[in-house]
């Protein structure tokens, strides 16, 4: 594998439903990131992990719950969802040092919340 | 918080036409700034990139241009081809100053006509 992966690229679940979205980076990278696609919005940012502790939590429901157990995952836990949470997932990664600010994103996971 | 505005929202060029894409930030301390295309089915892909102590940057057929007093900055792509068909969307980050969050604009769909 290589790049940023994700899992799974198409989920579709109730409202009542618990799911979790997987993201995988293999480019060495140390920060980590959750955004949101939806076809009416800008790519909105959820939540930022930097050396595997969170640094910004850009005012989410608490029905998203991200987890970073190592510098190479992420995870985003969904539970009791609405329908306008449908959306294109996307994780991204990038390189916490100086000077370099490059995000690299997979390919998202597209969720249908019915 | 930051505010990127993205200017057209849809763009048609004959194949061989150069394009131009606009975009416009809000916040002054913002120093990074990346544009990505995004094709079908798949995550954006970052393309080009400029920082606010450089006013142009150039890789073969794309080149971005910044404008730090008047806070915009433009994606050019010159002799366009079929496959630069794709959703182009550009960003603004203050960097790890701010846990490298990226603002987006609302994109640009991009039709090349052969």
């Amino acid at each position: 594998e290589t790049g940023v992966t994700q899992t799974p690229r198409h989920l579709v679940m109730g409202m009542t439903n618990k799911k979790s979205l997987k993201c995988e980076q293999h480019l060495g990278h140390n920060a980590m990131y959750w955004y949101k696609q939806s076809a009416k919005k800008p790519l909105e940012l959820m939540f930022v992990y930097s050396l595997e502790e969170r640094v910004e939590n850009n005012s989410v429901p608490s029905r998203f719950s991200p987890e970073c157990p190592n510098s190479s995952h992420l995870f985003l836990h969904l539970h009791t969802l609405q329908p306008e949470d449908s959306a294109l997932y996307l994780c991204a990664s990038s390189q916490r040092t100086s000077g370099a600010n490059e995000q690299f994103f997979g390919p998202g996971t597209r969720l249908t919340v019915l | 918080g930051e505010n990127v505005e993205q200017h057209p929202s849809t763009l048609s060029v004959q194949e061989g036409d150069s394009a131009v894409i606009k975009c416009t930030y809000s916040d002054s301390a913002s120093n990074y700034f990346p544009w990505y295309k995004q094709e079908l089915g798949k995550g954006p892909q970052l393309i080009i990139d400029i920082r606010s102590n450089v006013g142009e940057k150039k890789d073969q057929r794309i080149a971005v241009t910044l404008n730090k007093t008047a806070k915009h900055f433009s994606l050019h792509i010159t002799e366009t081809q079929p496959e630069d068909s794709a959703v182009y969307f550009c960003a603004a980050s203050r960097g790890w100053n701010a846990g490298n969050m990226l603002t987006f604009g609302g994109g640009t769909r991009l039709m090349v006509k052969p």
